[in-house]
């Protein structure tokens, strides 16, 4: 079965650094996609950054990096230079082979980011 | 900008009343998903819809139903609200050959 673990309920930054969030999954499927999610204290879902499991390059968006390790199942995000408003919970999600773009969602980490 | 909304942000009930949940969504998008989210757990998917009328159950279907008379709206209904059914409850919807999905507010959801 589909598996999508973050080891690491919480994690603090100092502002201006760089912080890793860990994610790794677990699927025999070739083809499948990886995303990461920012939730705020507000509550609503926001889509940060996706990667495919064909794609060559890491993606990228912004601040946001995807450090993808496909022979280690790992997909961590990097969030470089932090901000105050980066404090946040972050999940990270998995697109398998159960077709119709269903997610399978980890346990998320809660990110503090420090002044 | 793709919009889901949430027919409420919070709300509580008690034990045993039928309690509905609506989902609205603005771009036309077949796919739509209802999940729960608890602390530690992540969000966990109940039902979803690919078509108007169509349902699959995904990993908790149990205690819940769901109406899709209408490609925008997605409806999540509790028959008979229990106290583990307090949580968070988040929508989504998606396009076809689209993984990436757009979420709702949530509606924090009180069984008293």
């Amino acid at each position: 079965a589909q598996k999508i673990t973050q080891t690491q309920p919480g994690m603090f930054v100092q502002e201006k650094e760089a912080v890793t969030l860990d994610c790794t999954y677990d699927t025999s499927d070739q083809s499948y996609g990886l995303f990461w999610y920012k939730q705020p204290s507000s509550g609503e879902m926001i889509f940060l950054i996706y990667q495919g499991s064909y794609d060559e390059q890491n993606a990228t968006e912004g601040r946001y990096s995807l450090n993808f390790q496909k022979a280690r199942k790992s997909a961590n995000l990097v969030i470089s230079a932090s901000q105050l408003g980066d404090s946040a919970m972050y999940f990270c999600a998995g697109s398998f082979s159960g077709g119709y773009n269903k997610l399978i969602f980890g346990a998320g980490t809660r990110l503090a980011v420090h002044p | 900008d793709v919009k889901v909304t949430q027919s409420s942000r919070y709300l509580v009930k008690r034990t045993g009343e039928k309690v509905f949940l609506e989902c609205v969504q603005d771009m036309d998008h077949e796919n739509m998903f209802w999940y729960r989210q608890d602390p530690g757990l992540g969000l966990r998917l109940i039902y979803f819809s690919y078509d108007v009328k169509m349902k699959e159950k995904g990993d908790i279907p149990e205690g819940y139903s769901v109406s899709r008379e209408k490609k925008e709206r997605f409806s999540l209904i509790l028959e008979s609200a229990s106290t583990n059914q307090t949580s968070m409850y988040l929508c989504a919807s998606s396009a076809p050959h689209r993984d990436e999905q757009f979420f709702g507010p949530g509606t924090r959801l009180t069984v008293l």
